[in-house]
Protein backbone atom coordinates (compact mmCIF):
# COMPACT_ATOMS: atom_id res chain seq x y z
CA UNK A 1 0.00 0.00 0.00
CA UNK A 2 1.23 3.97 -0.73
CA UNK A 3 -0.43 5.43 1.79
CA UNK A 4 -1.76 8.77 2.04
CA UNK A 5 -0.01 10.47 -1.17
CA UNK A 6 -0.07 13.95 -1.77
CA UNK A 7 0.63 16.12 -4.77
CA UNK A 8 2.45 18.43 -5.54
CA UNK A 9 5.34 18.47 -2.87
CA UNK A 10 6.02 22.21 -2.78
CA UNK A 11 4.07 25.07 -5.21
CA UNK A 12 4.57 28.84 -5.21
CA UNK A 13 1.68 30.90 -6.43
CA UNK A 14 1.00 34.74 -6.49
CA UNK A 15 -1.58 36.12 -5.09
CA UNK A 16 -5.21 35.67 -6.65
CA UNK A 17 -4.11 32.32 -8.37
CA UNK A 18 -6.51 29.10 -8.18
CA UNK A 19 -4.59 25.75 -7.22
CA UNK A 20 -5.71 22.39 -6.08
CA UNK A 21 -3.78 20.14 -3.74
CA UNK A 22 -4.46 16.28 -4.45
CA UNK A 23 -4.58 13.87 -1.59
CA UNK A 24 -5.28 9.91 -2.70
CA UNK A 25 -5.30 6.96 0.00
CA UNK A 26 -5.83 3.35 -1.07
CA UNK A 27 -6.16 1.68 2.70
CA UNK A 28 -10.39 1.82 2.06
CA UNK A 29 -11.00 4.78 4.59
CA UNK A 30 -14.01 6.40 4.95
CA UNK A 31 -12.82 9.28 7.08
CA UNK A 32 -10.37 12.03 5.43
CA UNK A 33 -9.56 15.34 6.25
CA UNK A 34 -7.04 18.84 5.59
CA UNK A 35 -5.33 20.27 8.19
CA UNK A 36 -2.46 23.32 8.00
CA UNK A 37 0.32 23.36 10.16
CA UNK A 38 1.53 26.88 11.37
CA UNK A 39 4.79 27.79 13.85
CA UNK A 40 3.42 27.69 16.95
CA UNK A 41 -0.03 26.84 16.07
CA UNK A 42 0.16 23.15 15.97
CA UNK A 43 -2.10 21.51 12.70
CA UNK A 44 -5.77 23.38 12.18
CA UNK A 45 -8.36 21.40 10.92
CA UNK A 46 -9.96 22.81 7.30
CA UNK A 47 -11.96 20.65 5.99
CA UNK A 48 -12.74 17.02 6.37
CA UNK A 49 -15.55 13.98 5.12
CA UNK A 50 -16.80 10.97 6.78
CA UNK A 51 -17.17 9.25 3.22
CA UNK A 52 -17.89 9.98 -0.74
CA UNK A 53 -20.44 12.83 -1.48
CA UNK A 54 -19.81 14.08 2.37
CA UNK A 55 -18.35 16.96 3.83
CA UNK A 56 -18.27 19.14 6.22
CA UNK A 57 -16.04 22.27 7.91
CA UNK A 58 -13.57 22.12 10.27
CA UNK A 59 -11.78 25.10 12.68
CA UNK A 60 -10.37 27.28 9.67
CA UNK A 61 -12.73 26.77 6.36
CA UNK A 62 -12.53 30.14 4.30
CA UNK A 63 -10.69 30.33 1.03
CA UNK A 64 -10.97 26.96 0.68
CA UNK A 65 -13.12 24.28 -0.90
CA UNK A 66 -13.08 20.27 -0.98
CA UNK A 67 -15.38 17.95 -2.49
CA UNK A 68 -15.04 13.81 -2.08
CA UNK A 69 -16.75 12.15 -4.78
CA UNK A 70 -14.40 9.17 -4.35
CA UNK A 71 -13.79 7.00 -1.72
CA UNK A 72 -9.68 7.25 -2.44
CA UNK A 73 -9.53 11.11 -3.32
CA UNK A 74 -10.35 14.30 -1.24
CA UNK A 75 -8.70 17.15 -3.26
CA UNK A 76 -7.82 20.62 -1.39
CA UNK A 77 -8.93 23.78 -3.90
CA UNK A 78 -7.33 27.54 -3.13
CA UNK A 79 -10.16 29.33 -5.63
CA UNK A 80 -7.95 32.62 -4.74
CA UNK A 81 -4.72 32.39 -3.12
CA UNK A 82 -3.59 34.88 -0.18
CA UNK A 83 -0.09 35.46 1.22
CA UNK A 84 -2.40 34.15 4.69
CA UNK A 85 -2.57 30.73 2.92
CA UNK A 86 1.43 30.08 3.27
CA UNK A 87 1.42 27.34 5.19
CA UNK A 88 2.17 23.24 4.96
CA UNK A 89 -0.82 21.40 4.70
CA UNK A 90 -1.14 17.92 5.66
CA UNK A 91 -3.86 15.58 4.18
CA UNK A 92 -5.18 12.41 6.72
CA UNK A 93 -7.30 9.09 6.49
CA UNK A 94 -8.59 6.60 8.66
CA UNK A 95 -11.91 4.63 9.41
CA UNK A 96 -14.78 6.40 10.24
CA UNK A 97 -15.56 7.78 13.18
CA UNK A 98 -18.11 5.86 15.58
CA UNK A 99 -21.41 8.18 15.97
CA UNK A 100 -21.85 9.14 19.33
CA UNK A 101 -18.41 8.49 20.74
CA UNK A 102 -14.78 9.81 20.69
CA UNK A 103 -13.26 7.91 17.49
CA UNK A 104 -10.05 5.40 18.78
CA UNK A 105 -9.25 5.00 15.27
CA UNK A 106 -5.65 6.30 14.38
CA UNK A 107 -5.04 9.13 11.32
CA UNK A 108 -2.67 8.30 8.88
CA UNK A 109 -0.60 11.44 7.55
CA UNK A 110 0.34 12.21 4.32
CA UNK A 111 4.13 13.96 3.44
CA UNK A 112 2.33 17.19 2.97
CA UNK A 113 2.14 20.04 0.14
CA UNK A 114 4.68 23.33 1.37
CA UNK A 115 2.33 26.28 0.12
CA UNK A 116 4.46 29.51 -0.68
CA UNK A 117 1.56 32.65 -1.81
CA UNK A 118 3.47 35.59 -2.85
CA UNK B 1 -14.91 23.15 23.92
CA UNK B 2 -11.97 20.58 23.39
CA UNK B 3 -8.68 21.67 23.70
CA UNK B 4 -4.75 20.74 24.45
CA UNK B 5 -2.35 22.42 25.75
CA UNK B 6 1.57 21.31 25.71
CA UNK B 7 4.69 22.34 27.20
CA UNK B 8 6.67 24.78 24.88
CA UNK B 9 9.81 24.17 23.55
CA UNK B 10 12.65 23.98 21.89
CA UNK B 11 13.26 20.98 24.70
CA UNK B 12 17.03 20.41 24.36
CA UNK B 13 18.75 17.15 26.25
CA UNK B 14 21.89 14.96 25.74
CA UNK B 15 21.38 11.51 24.74
CA UNK B 16 20.48 9.04 27.44
CA UNK B 17 18.65 11.65 29.52
CA UNK B 18 15.45 11.42 30.36
CA UNK B 19 12.61 12.74 28.64
CA UNK B 20 9.47 14.19 29.81
CA UNK B 21 6.86 16.61 27.46
CA UNK B 22 3.92 17.62 29.68
CA UNK B 23 0.55 17.65 27.94
CA UNK B 24 -3.12 18.69 29.36
CA UNK B 25 -6.44 18.98 27.89
CA UNK B 26 -9.98 20.17 28.27
CA UNK B 27 -12.97 17.94 27.05
CA UNK B 28 -16.25 17.14 27.63
CA UNK B 29 -16.86 13.25 27.80
CA UNK B 30 -14.48 10.56 26.92
CA UNK B 31 -11.93 11.52 24.43
CA UNK B 32 -9.06 9.52 23.28
CA UNK B 33 -5.42 10.56 23.37
CA UNK B 34 -2.94 10.23 21.19
CA UNK B 35 1.11 11.43 20.48
CA UNK B 36 2.01 12.22 17.06
CA UNK B 37 5.85 12.90 16.28
CA UNK B 38 7.06 14.66 13.14
CA UNK B 39 10.13 14.08 11.99
CA UNK B 40 12.36 16.39 9.88
CA UNK B 41 10.57 16.64 6.43
CA UNK B 42 8.22 14.28 7.12
CA UNK B 43 4.10 13.72 7.82
CA UNK B 44 2.98 13.24 10.88
CA UNK B 45 3.02 9.68 12.50
CA UNK B 46 0.82 7.90 15.85
CA UNK B 47 3.37 7.49 17.99
CA UNK B 48 1.28 5.97 20.95
CA UNK B 49 -2.37 6.48 22.08
CA UNK B 50 -4.63 5.82 25.24
CA UNK B 51 -8.51 5.45 24.54
CA UNK B 52 -9.77 5.49 28.77
CA UNK B 53 -8.51 6.59 32.24
CA UNK B 54 -5.79 4.51 33.45
CA UNK B 55 -4.93 3.21 30.00
CA UNK B 56 -1.04 3.24 29.41
CA UNK B 57 0.34 3.63 25.54
CA UNK B 58 3.67 2.69 24.38
CA UNK B 59 5.80 2.32 21.90
CA UNK B 60 9.58 2.69 20.73
CA UNK B 61 10.47 3.05 24.34
CA UNK B 62 8.17 6.07 24.72
CA UNK B 63 4.97 5.92 27.32
CA UNK B 64 2.46 8.06 28.23
CA UNK B 65 -0.89 7.56 30.86
CA UNK B 66 -4.31 8.70 30.59
CA UNK B 67 -4.94 10.89 34.03
CA UNK B 68 -8.40 11.34 33.84
CA UNK B 69 -8.20 12.73 37.51
CA UNK B 70 -5.25 15.50 36.62
CA UNK B 71 -6.85 15.24 32.63
CA UNK B 72 -3.07 14.66 31.60
CA UNK B 73 -1.67 12.72 29.01
CA UNK B 74 2.57 13.22 29.49
CA UNK B 75 4.80 11.52 27.26
CA UNK B 76 8.03 9.91 28.52
CA UNK B 77 11.24 8.12 27.51
CA UNK B 78 14.14 7.29 29.89
CA UNK B 79 16.85 7.81 27.51
CA UNK B 80 16.41 9.70 24.17
CA UNK B 81 18.61 9.13 20.98
CA UNK B 82 19.79 11.56 18.64
CA UNK B 83 16.93 9.87 16.48
CA UNK B 84 14.48 11.32 18.48
CA UNK B 85 14.78 14.51 17.73
CA UNK B 86 11.47 15.53 16.10
CA UNK B 87 8.05 17.70 17.10
CA UNK B 88 5.91 15.82 19.17
CA UNK B 89 2.39 17.11 19.06
CA UNK B 90 -0.21 15.58 21.78
CA UNK B 91 -3.98 15.48 20.60
CA UNK B 92 -7.31 14.12 21.53
CA UNK B 93 -10.54 13.25 19.44
CA UNK B 94 -13.80 14.25 21.18
CA UNK B 95 -17.57 13.58 20.75
CA UNK B 96 -16.99 14.59 17.14
CA UNK B 97 -14.35 12.23 16.56
CA UNK B 98 -12.43 15.57 15.35
CA UNK B 99 -8.56 15.52 15.65
CA UNK B 100 -7.31 18.47 17.94
CA UNK B 101 -3.24 18.99 18.29
CA UNK B 102 -1.55 21.17 20.83
CA UNK B 103 0.80 23.70 19.38
CA UNK B 104 3.81 20.62 19.09
CA UNK B 105 7.04 20.53 21.09
CA UNK B 106 10.35 20.48 19.30
CA UNK B 107 12.73 17.89 21.23
CA UNK B 108 16.21 18.08 20.34
CA UNK B 109 18.61 15.63 21.09
CA UNK B 110 22.53 16.06 21.21
CA UNK B 111 25.25 13.69 20.86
Amino acid sequence: NAGVTQTPKFQVLKTGQSMTLQCAQDMNHEYMSWYRQDPGMGLRLIHYSVGAGITDQGEVPNGYNVSRSTTEDFPLRLLSAAPSQTSVYFCASSYATRSGRASQETQYFGPGTRLLVL
Amino acid sequence: GNSVTQMEGPVTLSEEAFLTINCTYTATGYPSLFWYVQYPGEGLQLLLKATKADDKGSNKGFEATYRKETTSFHLEKGSVQVSDSAVYFCALTGNTGKLIFGQGTTLQVKP
